[in-house]
């Protein structure tokens, strides 16, 4: 089975400073993993996502994420928080065999303060 | 392209009445994904389809809970007789191809039971 722990609830950052959301994966098969993001009241929208290759993977608004194996990790990172960038994150896995399913993180809701 | 359509955006309704809500996938996915969003259980897969086919509903919650999809560009997930627990938001999904392709949200469902 394949799990998914974000580490952090809820984290705060001030706007410049880096942001840094965790992620750690549990999976018997080489995962697939995502980032999404969720602005208030709205859908998901994906961030970046590991399948294969390059285990640094960079997404939109200038965020980016490294796969390391050896940790079974996959933090989120971005070096300058900006206002806009307060959201809820989703971490999420998949086997892509189930049909590409997914299992998602509990979420970390992000706050910038200015 | 829309994006995954999703109707109504709104639903507040009664205990005991019967609630239905829609999807309209992305044209050319195959498959599509229900999942509901509270505060306490966070985002929670309930049923998902490929090519039109049921292939998991294990997390459906209830007999109450009952989830179609008729044809490619269509799927309705139906909740009779509602209850006050079943408030949450509920999102719908689509993906095209097998394995670790990308899930696009739709914007959601604010269910409302009272």
């Amino acid at each position: 089975a394949q799990s998914v722990t974000q580490l952090g609830s809820h984290v705060s950052v001030s706007e410049g400073a880096l942001v840094l959301l965790r992620c750690n994966y549990s999976s018997s098969v080489p995962p697939y993993l995502f980032w999404y993001v969720q602005y208030p009241n709205q859908g998901l929208q994906l961030l970046l996502k590991y399948t294969t290759g390059a285990t640094l993977v960079k997404g939109i608004n200038g965020f980016e994420a490294e796969f390391k194996k050896s940790e079974t990790s996959f933090h989120l990172t971005k070096p300058s928080a900006h206002m806009s960038d307060a959201a809820e994150y989703f971490c999420a896995v998949s086997d892509g065999n189930q049909g590409g399913k997914l299992i998602f993180g509990q979420g970390t809701e992000l706050s910038v303060k200015p | 392209d829309a994006g995954v359509i999703q109707s109504p955006r709104h639903e507040v309704t009664e205990m005991g009445q019967e609630v239905t809500l829609r999807c309209k996938p992305i044209s050319g996915h195959n498959s599509l994904f229900w999942y509901r969003q509270t505060m306490m259980r966070g985002l929670e897969l309930l049923i998902y389809f490929n090519n039109n086919v049921p292939i998991d509903d294990s997390g459906m919650p209830e007999d109450r809970f009952s989830a179609k999809m008729p044809n490619a560009s269509f799927s309705t997930l139906k909740i009779q007789p509602s209850e006050p627990r079943d408030s949450a938001v509920y999102f719908c999904a689509s993906k095209q191809g097998q394995g670790a392709y990308e899930q696009y949200f739709g914007p959601g469902t604010r269910l409302t039971v009272t």
